[in-house]
């Protein structure tokens, strides 16, 4: 399979807990997406490598969130003190940039903050 | 107002019908996508467009970009069909995907 894999799948976890969750891009892909979404809702970006280098945030990403890729290969995301409302499916995309920069999506970790 | 709006949310249809599922924006944009999103969260990209019509198998995309609005249609519409159908657009100023709401489609044989 040489789609998007995340890992893992499902997360639960206790409130104040750390945890971190990686996503494996399309290989020859050089643009890494992270999205959040909620019950209901359409995905909410969260963040953007282009290869190594993270260019753009949101908002959304607060302090105890943190994204990496630190080879322009895998990237992981870490929420750091769980908080209920981080409970979400935690979605990523890459894309091979240029002109036709489709995104193709990954199965999704998605996290439960008991 | 959200920048990105569908229309219908909801969309109940017999198996055969023919489906059209809207999408309005307000932004500029580079590139409009239409995705597919399955029960459990998996997410399939359908069509990316910046100008004209495409057309895989049953789907068909249109934009109108002076309009500011594309149509997704689905011919012969079957059970599988059903999901959710979400627009998102690709705004000039920086490379996030504004998303919108989404359109449930159910589908019944």
């Amino acid at each position: 399979d040489t789609g998007v894999s995340q890992d893992p799948r499902h997360k639960i976890t206790k409130r104040g807990q750390n945890v971190t969750f990686r996503c494996d891009p399309i290989s020859e892909h050089n643009r890494l997406y992270w999205y959040r979404q909620t019950l209901g809702q359409g995905p909410e970006f969260l963040t953007y490598f282009q290869n190594e280098a993270q260019l753009e945030k949101s908002r959304l990403l607060s302090d105890r969130f943190s994204a990496e890729r630190p080879k322009g290969s895998f990237s992981t995301l870490e929420i750091q003190r769980t908080e209920q409302g981080d409970s979400a499916m935690y979605l990523c995309a890459s894309s091979p940039g240029g002109i036709t920069d489709t995104q193709y999506f990954g199965p999704g970790t998605r996290l439960t903050v008991l | 107002k959200n920048e990105v709006e569908q229309s219908p949310q909801n969309l109940t249809a017999q198996e055969g019908e023919f489906i059209t599922i809207n999408c309005s924006y307000s932004v500029g944009i580079s590139a409009l996508h239409w995705l597919q999103q399955h029960p459990g969260g998996g997410i399939v990209s359908l069509f990316m467009l910046s100008s004209g019509k495409k057309k895989h198998g049953r789907l068909i995309a249109t934009i109108n970009i002076q309009e500011k609005h594309s149509s997704l249609h689905i011919t012969a519409s079957h059970p599988r069909d059903s999901a959710v159908y979400i627009c998102a657009v690709r705004s000039h100023s920086n490379y996030q995907l504004i998303w919108g709401a989404g359109t449930k489609l159910i589908i019944k044989p």
